[in-house]
């Protein structure tokens, strides 16, 4: 099983404010996703990473950005938080294979002000 | 047009009896289904998986059936227990990895 971390796992911020939420995986898998999701609704893909260098945007429109300079490393960013932007984060990773399995880590939950 | 389904928002069993959870798919080129189990404020935990060219799959307490004609997957816990209460999702895989997820199902398992 995947070990991927995210922090900060809650956070409180104003309009306006930028923000970049941090995930990292320890299993040199070479996919990784990040899923938007509210509550009692499915999971949005909203950016996926097929390897270093490589970003796509997903099936839900998001305002956030994202970047994978290193395999371990893919961080989402907010330029210009809006309280539309209040859900939970959750980041995912894959290894490219017959078995799509995707590890979750603990998910960000943000609220904007 | 949602591809993957969960119709029950909700379900409530006995502990000890079985949990039959549902989940319903429109495009037969998902070549991969998933099951994962969340709870609040924490990331989805991978139950079970099977491919399309599986009927059935098992792992313990839970087993999950593919009915591929009807488009249609469950997942099934048997006994189910207390720390079993959850929202269950189902999930297909669609190009290269990429999933698609249902709504979820809320299940609560009474002691």
């Amino acid at each position: 099983e995947a070990d991927i971390y995210q922090t900060p796992r809650y956070l409180v911020i104003g309009t306006g404010k930028k923000i970049t939420l941090e995930c990292s995986q320890t299993m040199g898998h070479d996919k990784m996703y990040w899923y938007q999701q509210d509550p009692g609704m499915e999971l949005h893909l909203i950016h996926y990473s097929y390897g270093v260098n490589s970003t796509e945007k997903g099936d839900l429109s998001s305002e956030s950005t994202v970047s994978r300079i290193r395999t371990e490393h893919f961080p989402l960013t907010l330029e210009s938080a809006r309280p539309s932007h209040t859900s939970q984060y959750l980041c995912a990773s894959s290894i490219t294979g017959v078995v799509k399995t995707q590890y979750f880590g603990p998910g960000t939950r943000l609220l904007v002000l | 047009d949602q591809q993957v389904k969960q119709n029950s928002p909700s379900l409530s069993v006995q502990e000890g009896r079985i949990s039959i959870l549902n989940c319903d798919y429109t495009n037969s080129m998902f070549d991969y289904f998933l099951w994962y189990k969340k709870y609040p404020a924490e990331g989805p935990t991978f139950l079970i998986s099977i491919s399309s060219i599986k009927d059935k799959n098992e792992d313990g307490r839970f087993t999950v059936f593919l009915n591929k004609s009807a488009k249609h997957l469950s997942l099934h816990i048997v006994p189910s227990q207390p720390g079993d209460s959850a929202v269950y999702f189902c999930a297909a895989s669609l190009r290269r990895g990429k999933l698609i997820f249902g709504q979820g199902t809320t299940l609560q398992v009474k002691p």
